[in-house]
C-alpha cells in the first residue's frame, strides 16, 4: 500500500523549533519529489518547501530562513525543520509526494500548535 | 504571491453538474498545463482528482472533468453524488518566487 505517515507534531511555544517526519512506504520513495503544504484551521491549502529527487530545493516566502526541508532515501523519509516559530505556524503539515508537476500522494497530517 | 482566486461555494441537487472556476495568471495556470484538483472532505487529506489540466488518476470517477482556458481552468462535476460534497482545490505550479500555488478552496454543498 502507498502511504505517507507523518509526525512530529504538537504543541510548541512560540520562537521554539520542532523537526517533523514523513515516512514513507509502498512506492519508489527516492525517485519522487516531496512536498510539505500545511493547512491552518479552517483555511485552505499553503505550500511550503519542494526537494527535488536529486535535493534541489525550493521554499515559500512565508517560511524561508525558518524551515529546512530534507530527505533520507535510505530510510524513505522526508523532514522538516522548523525554527522561529509563529502563531500563524499553527496548522496541520502534510507531507506530498510529487510526480510529474502533481502531488500524487498524500500523508494524514501532522497537528502543530504554537501557543504560549 | 496571492492564491489562486476560486468561488468560496458552489452547490446543486443530486444528478445536476457544477462547475468550479480557478483563476490565476500567466505565471501559473496561463503558462503551464501543470493545473490539479484536489477533494478534501472534513478531518481528511487532500484527495487528487484531476492532473494535467484535464487528466484522472485511476479511480476517479469519470463523473469529474477538467479543463482550461487561458488562465482559467475548471472543474466539472457532473451526476452530482452526496459523497460529492467536499472541499475542492486548485493548484497550479507557478514561475514566480513560489513554485506552486493553490486557490482558496471551494465547498461543494449537494443540496
Amino acid at each position: 500500500e502507498v502511504q505517507l505517515v507523518e509526525s512530529g507534531g504538537g504543541l510548541v511555544q512560540p520562537g521554539g523549533s520542532l523537526r517533523l517526519s514523513c515516512a514513507a512506504s509502498g512506492f519508489s520513495f527516492s525517485t519522487y519529489s516531496m512536498n510539505w503544504v500545511r493547512q491552518a484551521p479552517g483555511k485552505g491549502l499553503e505550500w511550503l518547501s519542494y526537494i527535488s529527487s536529486t535535493s534541489t530545493i525550493y521554499y515559500a516566502d512565508s517560511v524561508k530562513g525558518r524551515f529546512t526541508i530534507s530527505r533520507d532515501n535510505a530510510k524513505n523519509s522526508l523532514y522538516l525543520q522548523m525554527n522561529s516559530l509563529r502563531a500563524e505556524d499553527t496548522a496541520v503539515y502534510y507531507c506530498a509526494g510529487d510526480r510529474d508537476y502533481t502531488f500524487d500522494i498524500w500523508g494524514q497530517g501532522t497537528m502543530l500548535t504554537i501557543s504560549s | 504571491q496571492s492564491a489562486l482566486t476560486q468561488p468560496a461555494s458552489v452547490s446543486g441537487s443530486p444528478g445536476q453538474s457544477i462547475t468550479i472556476s480557478c483563476t490565476g495568471t500567466n505565471s501559473d495556470i496561463g503558462g503551464y498545463n501543470y493545473v490539479s484538483w484536489y477533494q478534501q472532505h472534513p478531518g481528511k487529506a487532500p484527495k487528487l482528482m484531476i492532473y494535467g489540466v484535464r487528466n484522472r488518476p485511476s479511480g476517479v470517477s469519470n463523473r469529474f472533468s477538467g479543463s482550461k482556458s487561458g488562465s482559467m481552468a475548471f472543474l466539472t462535476i457532473s451526476g452530482l453524488q452526496a459523497e460529492d460534497e467536499a472541499d475542492y482545490y486548485c493548484g497550479s505550479y507557478s514561475n514566480k518566487n513560489t513554485l506552486w500555488i493553490f486557490g482558496g478552496g471551494t465547498k461543494l454543498t449537494v443540496l
